[in-house]
């Protein structure tokens, strides 16, 4: 099972909605990640976590909040979202291991429009 | 840090050979990957390689890697029309993550 599994796949919120974007994977893997693609762009890292604690933020603003509640567990929470946050969102997961391929699995994304 | 780049267009005859390149700046990446994405989807891993292998074969997948150019490129044999895609070329750290970085992106067209 290479899976990764994002909800919801489209999601349409307001800019003073708060949402959040859900994602799982069973595959064993202690690395999970969130990236941003905008259309006609390719996708741009925003959080690394590594054994459920943050490890990267690319300095994404604070109206993005990443929680990993368990191994399995990405969340994004959104609030304030502007309409250019309107976006692909993409998870990831990896093996979170030294010196060993790292390949990357990622879901299907959340198409998210702010309006 | 990383830059990669690759051409963003290319259209070949169903049955041809595609060729898709890419080129990359930073000789530290352990592992360089090559993602398709169909419209509407998300990234599917194609296949990857060892900084330290010069080709790969994976049935009609061939990756060539020439470290000393900083060049990669991703062969399709006998291209089909469900191969029309985008392909990224993405390159990682074995690190304890993977914090990939990917080139724009080369959009492949199969006409009949």
């Amino acid at each position: 099972d290479t899976e990764v599994t994002q909800t919801p796949k489209h999601l349409v919120m307001g800019m003073t909605n708060k949402k959040s974007l859900k994602c799982e994977q069973h595959m064993g893997h202690r690395a999970m990640y969130w990236y941003k693609q905008k259309a006609k762009k390719p996708p741009e890292l925003m959080f690394v976590y590594s054994y459920e604690k943050l490890s990267i933020n690319e300095s994404v603003p604070s109206r993005f909040s990443p929680e990993c509640p368990n191994s399995s567990l990405l969340n994004l929470h959104l609030h304030a979202l502007q309409p250019e946050d309107s976006a692909l969102y993409l998870c990831a997961s990896s093996q979170a291991r030294q010196g060993v391929n790292t390949e990357a699995f990622f879901g299907q994304g959340t198409r998210l429009t702010v309006v | 840090g990383e830059d990669v780049e690759q051409s963003l267009f290319l259209s070949v005859r169903e049955g041809d050979s595609s060729v898709i390149n890419c080129t990359y700046t930073d000789s530290s990446s352990t592992y360089l990957y090559w993602y398709k994405q169909e419209p509407g989807a998300g990234l599917q891993l194609l296949t990857y390689i060892f900084s330290n292998m010069d080709m790969k074969q994976d049935q009609r997948l061939t990756v060539l890697l020439n470290k000393k150019d900083k060049h990669l490129s991703l062969r399709i044999a006998d291209t089909q029309t469900g191969d029309s895609a985008i392909y990224f070329c993405a390159g990682g750290e074995a690190g304890g993550y993977n914090k990939l970085i990917f080139g724009a992106g080369t959009r492949l067209a199969v006409h009949p």
